[in-house]
């Protein structure tokens, strides 16, 4: 009965690869996230998704791109993976805007080889 | 801008011990604060926020305006509250996004 749950919790892969990280709430949210914690457990936001639609869109390399198949689900695709890649992902969701909060997934490490 | 300054990035204390962290902010509206918290190998979770008041786990945390602050506070200490803390900030926007402090790094010992 996982609120919000990631898959996979690890992925290990190496430069240029191209990989996704899904993220599935059953809470009926309509707002989803994606965060990036660096090493420094430094949080930053990513994306932002309401009623599938993208709202937040930060300064992220355009290898990243969110998408949104519906409400309860936000998949993270990374294209061509570099070295600074390397982070735990965090999805979350919410029911409503930012400032509502904010029901967090376990992360995925993501580690670059 | 919007910003969220933790500035310690680890704080230790002794089991009973009170406890604050502290946190400050800037913001040109009227901000959503909030304090998130991250155990050992669990997800991060909402601990406490602002227009609830509340005290939860022994924890509070009062908005101070004047000093742009939302320190968190607990007047005696566990070891389980050993853990990350992050504090956070949105404005009441619909399109605001949760600003994130650094953390801290609570260590309490027994």
């Amino acid at each position: 009965d996982t609120a919000v749950s990631q898959t996979p919790k690890y992925l290990v892969t190496q430069m240029g690869n191209d990989k996704s990280i899904k993220c599935e709430q059953n809470l009926g949210h309509d707002t989803m996230y994606w965060y990036k914690q660096d090493s420094k457990k430094f949080l930053k936001i990513m994306f932002s998704y309401n009623n599938k639609e993208l709202i937040i869109n930060e300064t992220v390399p355009n290898r990243f791109s969110p998408k949104s198949p519906d409400k309860a689900h936000l998949n993270l695709h990374i294209n061509s993976l570099e070295l600074g890649d390397s982070a735990v992902y965090f999805c979350a969701s919410s029911q409503g805007a930012g400032w509502q909060p904010q029901h967090f997934g376990d992360g995925t490490r993501l580690s670059i080889l | 801008a919007q910003r969220v300054t933790q500035p310690e990035k680890l704080l230790s204390v002794f089991k009973g011990a009170p406890v604050e962290l502290k946190c400050n902010y800037s913001y040109s509206g009227s901000p959503e604060l909030f304090w998130y918290v991250q155990y050992s190998r669990q997800r991060l979770q909402l601990l406490l926020r602002h227009i609830s008041r509340e005290s939860i786990k022994g924890f509070t945390a009062d908005l101070n305006k004047g000093e742009t602050s939302f320190h968190l506070k607990k007047p005696f200490a566990q070891e389980e509250d050993s853990a990350m803390y992050y504090c956070a900030l949105s404005g009441q926007v619909g399109t605001d996004k949760l600003i994130f402090g650094t953390g801290t790094r609570l260590q309490v010992f027994p």
